[in-house]
């Protein structure tokens, strides 16, 4: 998966605690993404990043939030986590080559 | 805004089937269209791309060709085989030419293989 990394792999939830997902490359792009997937909706897009210490909103941003410190990393955070987000996400970064993006693994969240 | 349509599955064929799997969109530029391939357990692996109008991406015997009049990317193989049972998407780039494209997904057609 062209060194696309998450952790973690799989997490429960009660409603209303919080956690950080986070997604690192061992590439050098510039721009990471991340998605979740919910069965018969396809990939939409949370947030995503276009270099270090830029973040912006994507499709569905409510309910999270992310930071772009470093270059490789990019996290997503649940402050307070709903049943709503109980979904598959995965993290992707630019590929190198146009238009192209490469995929992690995912990580599976259920939230009770 | 951008949006992709793709057919209702789940499918479901034999061994050495000809698959097709259509996939319409709407956009108001001159995006790159993308079909990604999601295995069980694993995330998504681009199949393949088309950029402009007319071209036609392959790849492992899958191809699409970017129908601009018809605003279409079927996706087709001549004989599909067990090995491609998987979930496939259709995608858009936003911003068609630039390599921080935002991708806008079809909702995923489930294709499973019987020997």
């Amino acid at each position: 998966n062209a060194g696309v990394t998450q952790t973690p792999k799989f997490r429960v939830l009660k409603t209303g605690q919080s956690m950080t997902l986070l997604c690192a490359q061992d590439m050098n792009h510039e721009y990471m993404y991340w998605y979740r997937q919910d069965p018969g909706m396809g990939l939409r897009l949370i947030h995503y990043s276009v270099g270090e210490g830029t973040t912006a909103k994507g499709e569905v941003p409510d309910g999270y939030n992310v930071s772009r410190l470093k270059k490789q990393n990019f996290l997503l955070g649940l402050e307070s986590a709903a049943p709503s987000q109980t979904s598959v996400y995965f993290c992707a970064i630019d590929g190198d080559f146009q238009e192209t993006q490469y995929f992690g693994p995912g990580t599976r969240l259920l939230v009770l | 805004g951008n949006s992709v349509t793709q057919m209702e599955g789940p499918v479901t064929l034999s061994e050495e089937a000809f698959l097709t799997i259509n996939c319409t969109y709407t956009a108001t530029g001159y995006p790159s269209l993308f079909w990604y391939v999601q295995y069980p357990g694993e995330g998504l692996q681009l199949l393949l791309k088309a950029t402009k109008a007319d071209d036609k991406g392959s790849n492992k015997g899958f191809e699409a060709t970017y129908r601009k009049e018809t605003t279409s990317f079927h996706l087709e193989k001549g004989s599909v085989q067990v090995s491609d049972s998987a979930v496939y998407f259709c995608a858009l780039s936003e911003m068609g030419g630039t390599s921080y494209g935002k991708l806008t997904f079809g909702q995923g057609t489930i294709l499973t293989v019987h020997p």
